[in-house]
């Protein structure tokens, strides 16, 4: 069974740029998780979907990112404009059970590491 | 507030048991105890999860107090390639809240 896709794998770009990060989950999951990783903490969950519609994004700096995940299979994460503070490791993850729902288990992909010069 | 305590580091010997403690007084009575783990460059990893039954997997065992009131779980035989940070989350049907973990270092 693949794995959860991420791309790209590294990403380094000027404060204030944009950039994009890709992932695909694991064929069937209904869920997909985006996570923010910042060096030596634990991964920080941004927004979380249910097929193609919001479950939880109260943790996503909605002036700055957003996403979206529009036929409910592969999801982008976009910054604009990036910040300093905004490097770290962006992590998708994806889940076969709904959203909400006990004794679930996350598929995590290997992460896409943005550094903001 | 954090849910879970964990020690920050812990070492193994290679071919030994490996077990990693948590506690988590406060948990309620329909919170599941998770355990992740990162290998470095990787993401988390799932690993197991109980509510109050012991259980086994082909990764690890989960050892969970009577009271529920903290828990351990075992690698039987650890090698190089378990060293990681490993996390133990506590909760119900919420989202996933990582803390940062015991970071574990197998000797070789």
């Amino acid at each position: 069974e693949a794995g959860v896709a991420q791309s790209p794998r590294y990403k380094i770009i000027e404060k204030r740029q944009s950039v994009a990060f890709w992932c695909n989950p694991i064929s069937g999951h209904a869920t997909l998780y985006w996570y923010q990783q910042i060096l030596g903490q634990g991964p920080k969950l941004l927004i979380q979907f249910q097929n193609n519609g919001v479950v939880d994004d109260s943790q996503l700096p909605k002036d700055r990112f957003s996403a979206e995940r529009l036929k409910g299979v592969d999801s982008t994460l976009k910054i604009q404009p990036a910040k300093l503070e905004d490097s770290a490791v962006y992590l998708c993850a994806s889940s076969p059970q709904l959203a909400g729902a006990w004794g679930d288990t996350q598929y995590f992909g290997p992460g896409t590491r943005l550094t903001v010069l | 507030d954090a849910k879970t305590t964990q020690p920050p580091s812990m070492d193994c010997a290679e071919g030994r048991a490996a077990n990693l403690p948590c506690n988590h007084s406060t948990i309620s009575g329909n919170e599941y105890v998770y355990w992740y783990r990162q290998i470095h460059s990787q993401g988390p990893q799932y690993i197991i999860h109980g509510l109050k039954n012991n259980e086994t997997n082909e990764m690890a065992s989960l050892i969970i107090t009577e009271d529920r009131k903290s828990s351990t779980l075992i690698l039987p035989h650890a090698t190089l390639r378990d060293t990681a940070v490993y996390y133990c989350i506590v909760r119900a049907s919420e989202k996933l809240t990582f803390g940062t973990g015991t970071r574990l270092t197998i000797i070789p």
